[in-house]
């Protein structure tokens, strides 16, 4: 089955340290990645995203996600956390071969920036 | 501004009521989307439709009817509520190909 999984459902890194949020997928064909942030109360916005090409891909408000093909993940990074990231992260998933514009969202992750 | 719209915003009503929430993209795109988020933040596709024919139709029970007069609008009928469709309610819009979502705000259902 064709799934996205996001391991921690929390992640708490101090202001100003480095920050990762995992994400691990398992689709048939190549896949088109995504992740997304949701604030309180708001709507998911879309971060960045890997369709084909270098496998770090930069998106909005300093995140990076790199693309590994070979451990199947896409973890999203970012140099130096901010207390105004603190938000609910998704990654999700298209696979190559849907013929639908079919995403599977993970789980989410809740991360926790501390002052 | 261009966005996803949805209304309306929250939505409290009692068990076997029918109601509707509607959706307006004013962003171009082909493709609209109903998807649904329960207590513990999980996310659920219901509906896709693309230039107003429905292609994804989700296992959802049959009380759930989408609707889309036109390219930019995608509205979702519930019929006779029940307690476990309380959830939130995003609607959401890409153009054709490999491109992310816009999401509108979230309908918050509530149903006593």
């Amino acid at each position: 089955a064709q799934s996205v999984a996001q391991p921690e459902d929390q992640v708490n890194v101090a202001e100003g340290n480095p920050l990762t949020v995992k994400c691990t997928y398992s689709v048939s064909g190549n896949p088109y990645l995504f992740w997304y942030v949701q604030y309180p109360n708001r709507g998911l916005q879309f971060l960045l995203k890997y369709i084909t090409g270098d496998n770090l891909v930069k998106g909005s408000y300093g995140f990076e996600a790199e693309f590994n093909k070979s451990q199947t993940s896409f973890h999203l990074k970012k140099p130096s956390a901010l207390v105004s990231d603190s938000a609910l992260y998704f990654c999700a998933v298209r696979p190559s071969t849907s013929g639908t514009y079919k995403y599977i969202f993970g789980t989410g992750t809740r991360l926790k920036v501390l002052a | 501004d261009t966005a996803v719209s949805q209304t309306p915003k929250y939505l409290v009503t009692q068990m076997g009521n029918d109601k509707s929430i509607k959706c307006e993209q004013n962003l171009g795109h082909d493709t609209m989307y109903w998807y649904k988020q329960d207590s513990k933040k999980f996310l659920k596709i219901m509906f896709s439709y693309n230039n107003k024919e429905l292609i994804i139709n989700e296992t959802v029970p049959n009380r759930f009817s989408p609707k889309s007069p036109d390219k930019a609008h995608l509205n979702l009928h519930i019929n006779s509520l029940e307690l476990g469709d309380s959830a939130v309610y995003f609607c959401a819009s890409s153009p054709t190909g490999y491109y992310g979502y816009t999401f509108g705000s979230g309908t918050r259902l509530t149903v006593v």
